[in-house]
């Protein structure tokens, strides 16, 4: 079965540097979550989008900015990378209106040096 | 949404069935338990959910107090690959935009020889 693919898998910038990291749902899931894991911590929630529109913030730093096109897949830009920016990045999709069974993808592992 | 309380960690016997517990005494009457789990730097994953009946699947079972104040996450016959976090997620379903899907801090359960 298809599952939730995030690319890259791996990632590795300098700081100041600007990252973009890409998230393809499961076909027909409209509604797509990113997280932010630092080490030893539990997944953050960052920021939601249902049918294209944000739907949800969270803890998402200012530098950084989503979206959810019109195929669904979404992308997160991060700028001034930080060293504290290092973490694995998630990605989830669900159906929004078939509650909160939400699948994961692997993660991007997110260096920066 | 409900705050839950997890304990930090819980060790567990192979073969042996392991409870995981998870107060929510301030749960409101349309909202849901969601547990996940996450196996070590891999996306965490669904395992269960309900509302007030006790529910059964494949990979566990769920038990909600009569007041639905509390919860436990049963998995009858735990194995070596059941060593994972374990969250417990409170939140009601949300129409026309994401439900929200927010990670606490878990419970790690080791499950040993």
């Amino acid at each position: 079965a298809a599952g939730v693919i995030q690319s890259p898998r791996h990632l590795i910038k300098e700081k100041r540097e600007t990252a973009t990291l890409k998230c393809y749902p499961i076909p027909r899931h409209d509604t797509v979550y990113w997280y932010q894991q630092g080490p030893g911590q539990d997944p953050q929630f960052l920021i939601s989008f249902y049918e294209k529109m944000q739907s949800d913030k969270g803890s998402i730093p200012d530098r950084f900015s989503a979206q959810q096109f019109s195929d669904y897949h979404s992308e997160l830009n991060m700028s001034s990378l930080e060293l504290g920016d290092s973490a694995l990045y998630f990605c989830a999709s669900s159906r929004g209106q078939g509650g909160l069974e939400a699948f994961f993808g692997q993660g991007t592992r997110l260096t920066v040096v | 949404d409900a705050k839950t309380t997890q304990p930090t960690s819980m060790d567990c016997a192979e073969g042996r069935a392991a409870n995981l517990p998870c107060n929510h005494s301030t749960i409101s009457g349309n909202e849901y338990v969601y547990w996940y789990r996450q196996i070590h730097s891999q996306g965490p994953q669904y395992i269960i959910h309900g509302l007030k009946n006790n529910e059964t699947n494949e990979m566990a079972s769920l038990i909600i107090t009569e007041d639905r104040k509390s919860s436990t996450l049963i998995l009858p016959h735990a194995t070596l690959r059941d060593t994972a976090v374990y969250y417990c997620i409170v939140s009601r379903l949300r129409t026309g935009t994401a439900s929200k899907l927010t990670f606490g801090t878990g419970t790690r359960l080791q499950v040993t020889l």
